[in-house]
């Protein structure tokens, strides 16, 4: 099976700040996703990262606030920029291999003081 | 609109069968997924179906009903390492790609 991780696990962030969430997979894959898991809640997806286009986001959710990259078949990163403790949250990558099966990297657990 | 409903939460007892519903609206179905979520971590991916039927899978099967728009995850034999939430999503494939639309998931309690 795939293998895909992301970094950071966790961070504490001051409101304000920016983080940059990477996420790597061990083969190359064309769809890349983003979502975002609230405490308590399900994954909401913020956008869908294909490579050498611009991420395409959801309702609710702008490049200003979460910019995305796409540099390669195997890599993406998520900004979430000028961060507010409603930002506090798990932030997950995954991809969609032969259209069955959409493997989830670890998380990336941020709070926001 | 998209909606995915499931209940919240369920409780059963260790070795006995529960089954976790899901209902669902969407604009467009390119299958339904289920996956197991412990808390603190990333789900997992438990079943797939795209045709209507039963899919098992050891402990594990889901069914699905296109044309009622309804999914039901069976688990049997049940251990206290099943108490997870259980997420139900649809795969969505309008806008030229496929995406997962997740239901607000199934806390399931495993109790002795």
């Amino acid at each position: 099976s795939a293998v895909i991780s992301q970094k950071p696990s966790r961070d504490i962030c001051q409101r304000g700040t920016s983080l940059t969430i990477q996420c790597q997979v061990d083969s190359q894959v064309t769809m890349m996703f983003w979502y975002r898991q609230q405490p308590g809640q399900s994954l909401t997806l913020i956008a869908t990262a294909n490579q050498g286009s611009e991420a395409t986001y959801e309702s609710g959710f702008v490049i200003d606030k979460f910019p995305i990259s796409r540099p390669n078949l195997t890599f993406s990163t998520l900004t979430v920029s000028n961060m507010s403790p409603e930002d506090s949250s798990i932030y997950l990558c995954s991809f969609d291999r032969a259209g069955e099966t959409q493997y989830f990297g670890p998380g990336t657990r941020l709070l926001v003081l | 609109g998209q909606n995915i409903d499931q209940p919240t939460e369920m409780t059963a007892t260790e070795g006995a069968i529960v089954q976790i519903n899901c209902t669902y609206q969407t604009s467009g179905f390119n299958g339904l997924f289920w996956y197991q979520q412990h808390a603190g971590e990333a789900p997992t991916f438990l079943s797939y179906n795209v045709l209507d039927g039963l899919e098992e899978k050891g402990r594990f099967s889901s069914f699905l009903s296109r044309s009622k728009g309804y999914s039901y995850l069976l688990l049997k034999e049940l251990q206290m390492k099943d108490s997870a939430s259980y997420l139900c999503a649809v795969r969505d494939p309008n806008g030229g790609y496929n995406k997962l639309i997740f239901g607000a998931g199934t806390r399931l309690a495993v109790h002795p």
